[in-house]
């Protein structure tokens, strides 16, 4: 069966201190592999796609890497317009239209 | 319109009575997702509509859940006899079929009906 495990479901941080969200995840052969902001009383808002271990994308202060086990999202000198929930999920070939999503980690940047 | 919108933005009824929430997608965006979002929580798949194909209706909870989609426009989803524990945001989701070989193409939300069961 299919699972993502996002960790840590909540991260305080200074603004400027750089740190990592991790997504792990089990997939019957990786299809994608998708990272989502989601700002209070939103839809999801796509980030990134990453298809196959070593990709690696950027975007601003975000960067996100991709394993055969994990994707991690890189956040570097983050300023509090950061601070919203992330959103990991994986599409796999055994179910095309089913796209599976972790729990998310809420971020928050104290200036 | 430029996005995907949902109606209404808020619901509040009471237990038994029937809701539906409507989702129109982006002009030209071929499958629609459903999903649930209960406070907290992450996303749960509900449904996939994709063209004139058959829905893929596997996330559905149970037959009190269900959903229409007239080609590639509007799409409704509609619970019965509503539960206290049915209480979740209700997000949907257009793509456009292409892009990357073999991958998936990027899902845009909408921002989703708040659902509220008394």
């Amino acid at each position: 069966e299919d699972q993502v495990t996002q960790s840590p479901e909540a991260l305080r941080l200074q603004e400027g201190e750089s740190s990592s969200l991790n997504c792990s995840y089990t997939v019957s052969g990786l299809r994608g592999l998708f990272w989502y902001r989601q700002d209070p009383g939103k839809g999801p808002e796509f980030l990134f796609t990453l298809y196959s271990a070593g990709e690696e994308k950027e975007k601003e202060r975000l960067k996100a890497t991709l394993t055969k086990k994990e994707s991690f999202l890189h956040i570097t000198a983050p300023k509090p317009e950061d601070s919203a929930t992330y959103l990991c999920a994986v599409q796999g070939y055994s179910s095309a239209s089913k796209i599976i999503f972790g729990s998310g980690t809420r971020l928050s940047i104290r200036p | 319109g430029a996005g995907v919108s949902q109606s209404p933005s808020n619901k509040v009824t009471e237990k038994g009575k029937d809701v539906e929430l409507r989702c129109d997608p982006i002009s030209g965006h071929t499958a629609l997702y459903w999903y649930r979002q209960r406070l907290g929580q992450g996303l749960e798949f509900l449904i996939y509509f994709q063209g004139n194909s058959a829905p893929d209706k596997s996330g559905l909870p149970s037959d009190r859940f269900s959903a229409e989609r007239t080609g590639e426009s509007v799409s409704t989803l509609t619970i019965q006899r509503t539960q206290q524990e049915d209480s979740a945001v209700y997000l949907c989701a257009s793509s456009f079929q292409g892009g990357h070989p073999g991958g998936q193409e990027t899902q845009y939300f909408g921002p989703g009906t708040r659902l509220l069961v008394l």
